[in-house]
């Protein structure tokens, strides 16, 4: 069974630039977690997804946003770059039904803004 | 803004067992206690998640306090590989608002 996938898995982009970074759950699985962890530092929660849905937002400006496609694949987008966006991004999944709180985590990918 | 308390550091020697502890006083009824880890340069791994009762599985035990205020995650023989940020969550079903802190860098030492 694939795992939870994410590219692309390392990105440069300059202040202002856009970015998409997109995620692939485990076949079956229809909730996508985005996290992002600056280096040296926790995760903090980004966005979650469920049935197509945003389910709940963490504490980050509107110029994060994202969105999941039928197929339960997601995207996370950052609009107008700033440099303390640069982070590793990682993208879990999780089962349908009753919310276990077993997610299943991606490698992420790793954003460096100059 | 995670709802949980873990000291920042701890040693644990190679085959010994590794207590890491962690805080959640404000814990509501619904809410349960996860633990997740995170090995270097990966994305985090879960390991164990209970409400009132202790659990065990191939990976941990997990002890939480009769008041549920706290709990215990407990690696019965540490080995190098367990080296690891360990993350306490605390999350109701109703919201999956998985939240980590800073968690606990747990060292294996031979």
């Amino acid at each position: 069974e694939a795992g939870v996938t994410q590219s692309p898995t390392h990105l440069i982009k300059t202040r202002g630039q856009q970015v998409t970074l997109r995620c692939s759950p485990i076949s079956g699985h229809t909730s996508v977690y985005w996290y992002q962890q600056a280096l040296g530092l926790g995760l903090q929660f980004l966005l979650w997804y469920d049935e197509g849905e945003e389910r709940n937002r963490g504490n980050f400006p509107p110029r994060f946003s994202g969105r999941q496609f039928p197929n339960y694949s997601s995207e996370l987008n950052v609009n107008a770059l700033e440099l303390e966006d640069s982070a590793l991004y990682l993208c879990a999944s999780s089962r349908p039904g009753t919310n276990t709180g077993e997610l299943f985590f991606g490698e992420g990918s790793r954003l460096t803004v100059l | 803004d995670a709802k949980t308390t873990q000291p920042p550091s701890m040693d644990c020697a190679e085959g010994r067992a590794a207590n890491l502890p962690c805080n959640h006083s404000t814990i509501s009824g619904n809410e349960y206690v996860y633990w997740y880890r995170q090995i270097h340069s990966q994305g985090p791994q879960y390991i164990i998640h209970g409400l009132k009762n202790n659990e065990t599985n191939e990976m941990a035990s997990l002890i939480i306090t009769e008041d549920r205020k706290s709990s215990t995650l407990i690696l019965a023989h540490a080995t190098l590989r367990d080296t690891a940020v360990y993350y306490c969550i605390v999350s109701s079903r109703d919201n999956n608002d998985m939240r980590f802190g800073a968690g606990t860098r747990l060292t294996v030492k031979p």
